[in-house]
């Protein structure tokens, strides 16, 4: 059983538009969530933590929280082909060293 | 600058051959972590290490071992006895303790295939 559930896309969007990826985790313990982007052939890069329910901004990306439904976003304004990517989701179960990842939604912006 | 190197970058290996895939990191980070990435799946977690000479096993230890015998190294061996080792290997980094053993630093990777 997948602990850390991802859509794996390809998820088109439009260059300008918005992009909206979503993560739901099983463990309700879970305490702190994390957003990376990997490039094709490229080590992931964090991009955005979030450890409280609600909205994070970070420049163009905004990571929501929802402890309540076991639910984690990332929204991706103003899509750039830059932006081409695959997004990871990682949630830490309050075990230490155990991060969960997912197996994490493609992103292609089209210009 | 600080960072993570791993190498070699890509790797051959022959069936029964053990290999050693180097991780050094300079950012005085007490934690290290070794990942495996096959393709459409998400990062697994092989060892990982929160000080000095300690370390434990993550969700696919079998057919791996690991030192840790000074801070900046975290050296993994890929032995004869893991059956499918053909992957993407990555090395990362954390402050230990609290949430922020969950912003890992990555190193570039080491791609392993068997031949």
């Amino acid at each position: 059983q997948k602990e850390v559930e991802q859509n794996s896309g390809p998820l088109s969007v439009p260059e300008g538009a918005i992009a909206s990826l979503n993560c739901t985790y099983s463990d309700r313990g879970s305490q702190s969530f994390f957003w990376y982007r990997q490039y094709s052939g490229k080590s992931p890069e964090l991009i955005m933590s979030i450890y409280s329910n609600g909205d994070k901004e970070d420049g163009r990306f905004t990571a929501q929280l929802n402890k309540a439904s076991q639910y984690v976003s990332l929204l991706i304004r103003d899509s750039q082909p830059s932006d081409s990517a695959t997004y990871l989701c990682a949630v830490n179960g309050g075990s230490w060293g155990k991060l969960q990842f997912g197996a994490g939604t493609q992103v292609v912006v089209t210009p | 600058d600080g960072g993570i190197t791993q190498s070699p970058k890509y790797l051959f290996r022959k069936e029964g051959q053990n290999v050693t895939l180097s991780c050094e990191q300079n950012l005085n980070h007490d934690a290290m972590y070794w990942y495996r990435q096959d393709p459409g799946q998400g990062l697994r977690l092989i060892y990982y290490s929160q000080i000095v000479n300690d370390f434990q096993k993550g969700d696919i230890a079998e057919g791996y071992s690991v030192s840790r015998e000074k801070k900046e190294s975290f050296p993994l061996t890929v032995t004869s006895a893991q059956k499918n080792p053909t992957a993407f290997y990555l090395c990362a980094s954390s402050m230990a303790g609290g949430a922020g053993t969950g912003e890992l630093f990555f190193g570039e990777g080491s791609r392993l295939t068997v031949l």
